[in-house]
């Protein structure tokens, strides 16, 4: 496994339900960063982590929106009370550091009913 | 905040003919790159652009960054099949390293 993986690839969610995303860098990749990805649009970011430190999370929509890195590896992104707004794709990417190329994970797909 | 604006939104071709797209900006960026997006996966960087000015090829795909640093274009040349996908232009400003992306232009390649 070379690339970026993410699990899972398909989440559905009753509106109000809590959700987790997991994340799995390229190993040594010290920069990790989530993108939401509404329909027909383009990636936005929401969040930027330097190994365990997150140093950005200026993107994140509320506070209902949470992520983590706790050992500098595997990141895992939360959303609490889930709505309908919430769906869309969460990709992944992380790189050597904030400056070298963004390799991208598939994506986890959230739908909220 | 920071907008890409990419056009045009969707394009259908005929294989063989040379594709253009362009990115505009309103903010400067330091770095422009193209992705391509297939259905079901992330996105893939095709070209990193660093220099304004810069042209740069890889393949049969051309890109430029704008002088004034608000503005790129990515050609593709004699288009084939596989060239179907969505393609994404994106801004990185250097500090935290995240990409400011534009809406994406959907290619269709008729054979």
């Amino acid at each position: 496994g070379a690339g970026v993986s993410q699990s899972p690839r398909y989440k559905v969610a009753k509106r109000g339900q809590d959700v987790a995303l997991r994340c799995d860098p390229i190993s040594g990749h010290v920069s990790l960063f989530w993108y939401q990805q509404a329909l027909g649009q383009g990636p936005e970011f929401l969040t930027y982590f330097q190994n365990e430190a997150q140093l950005d999370k200026s993107g994140l929509p509320s506070d209902r929106f949470f992520a983590e890195r706790p050992e500098g590896s595997v990141s895992t992104l939360k959303i609490q009370r889930t709505q309908q707004e919430d769906s869309a794709v969460y990709l992944c990417a992380s790189s050597l550091d904030r400056y070298n190329e963004q390799f991208f994970g598939p994506g986890t797909r959230l739908t909220v009913l | 905040g920071q907008q890409l604006n990419q056009s045009p939104q969707s394009m259908f071709i005929q294989e063989g003919e040379d594709v253009s797209m362009n990115c505009t900006s309103s903010s400067i960026f330091n770095t422009w790159l193209w992705y391509k997006q297939d259905p079901g996966e992330g996105p893939v960087l095709l070209i990193a652009l660093y220099k304004a000015g810069e042209l740069t090829s890889n393949g049969r795909l051309t890109a430029q960054f704008g002088i004034t640093r608000k503005d790129s274009f990515l050609n593709i040349s004699a288009s084939i099949p596989s060239d179907v996908g969505i393609y994404f232009c994106a801004g990185h400003t250097g500090n935290t390293g995240k990409l400011i992306f534009g809406q994406g232009t959907t290619l269709q390649v008729k054979p």
